[in-house]
């Protein structure tokens, strides 16, 4: 149980363009999500948490402009990165809350290069 | 805010040897305390965890130990072996707050 997805699993695209991310729970029904980004050999960084039917709050330091989040149902999430540049590059990682008030759990990831 | 910091960065063991990373926090409101594995590439994995409410938990191989009074929790994992190498990473939340943050992470490389 306690299953996330996330799609697509890589992602290239030319700089200028949007590019959006989904973010699923498959076996339960996440009323939080979490959207982080991850560099090379790097800790997890929060960008923002994503509840169901409100607005997204976002960490300090990241464009919400930039970084559109959808929770629409509670099963999923979005993330869109609006024209996309070089350093948007990098490995995006949803999690979802599940049963325990804090128990989190991750997809696979999604790698993005902006070229 | 919160700020988890992890020791070492890196930890090299033998087969068969314990493993100990290291994790303190800032926040005594802080009460859950996870523990993720992530191998290259992949996503990060729950391997365990514990509650303010509890000073010790083991699972098999693995157990983790919370100090609240010194701020601070530890993951020990015993016998290693070479599929336990990856990057350890340790997390702080409050209830109802959500959010974890993350320690630095600690890549473990067990050799044969």
């Amino acid at each position: 149980g306690a299953v996330v997805s996330q799609h697509p699993s890589r992602v290239i695209c030319k700089s200028g363009t949007s590019v959006k991310i989904e973010c699923r729970s498959l076996d339960f029904q996440a009323t939080t999500m979490f959207w982080y980004r991850q560099f090379p050999k790097k800790s997890l960084m929060l960008m923002a948490t994503s509840n169901e039917g409100s607005k997204a709050t976002y960490e300090q330091g990241v464009e919400k402009d930039k970084f559109l989040i959808n929770h629409a149902s509670l099963t999923l999430s979005t993330l869109t990165v609006t024209s996309a540049h070089p350093e948007d590059s990098s490995f995006y990682i949803c999690s979802a809350r599940s049963g325990a008030p804090e128990t989190q759990y991750f997809g696979p990831g999604t790698r993005l290069l902006v070229l | 805010g919160e700020n988890v910091e992890q020791h070492p960065s890196t930890l090299s063991v033998q087969e068969g040897d314990s493993a100990v990373i290291k994790c303190t926090y800032s926040d005594s409101a802080s009460n859950y305390f996870p523990w993720y594995k992530q191998e290259l590439g992949k996503r990060p994995q729950l391997i365990i965890d514990i509650r303010s409410n509890v000073g010790e938990k083991k699972d098999q191989r693995i157990a983790v130990t919370l100090n609240k009074t010194a701020k601070h929790f530890s993951l020990h994992i015993t016998e290693t072996q070479p599929e336990d190498s990856a990057v350890y990473f340790c997390a702080a939340s409050q209830t109802g707050f959500q959010k974890l943050v993350f320690g630095t992470g600690t890549r473990l490389l067990v050799s044969p």
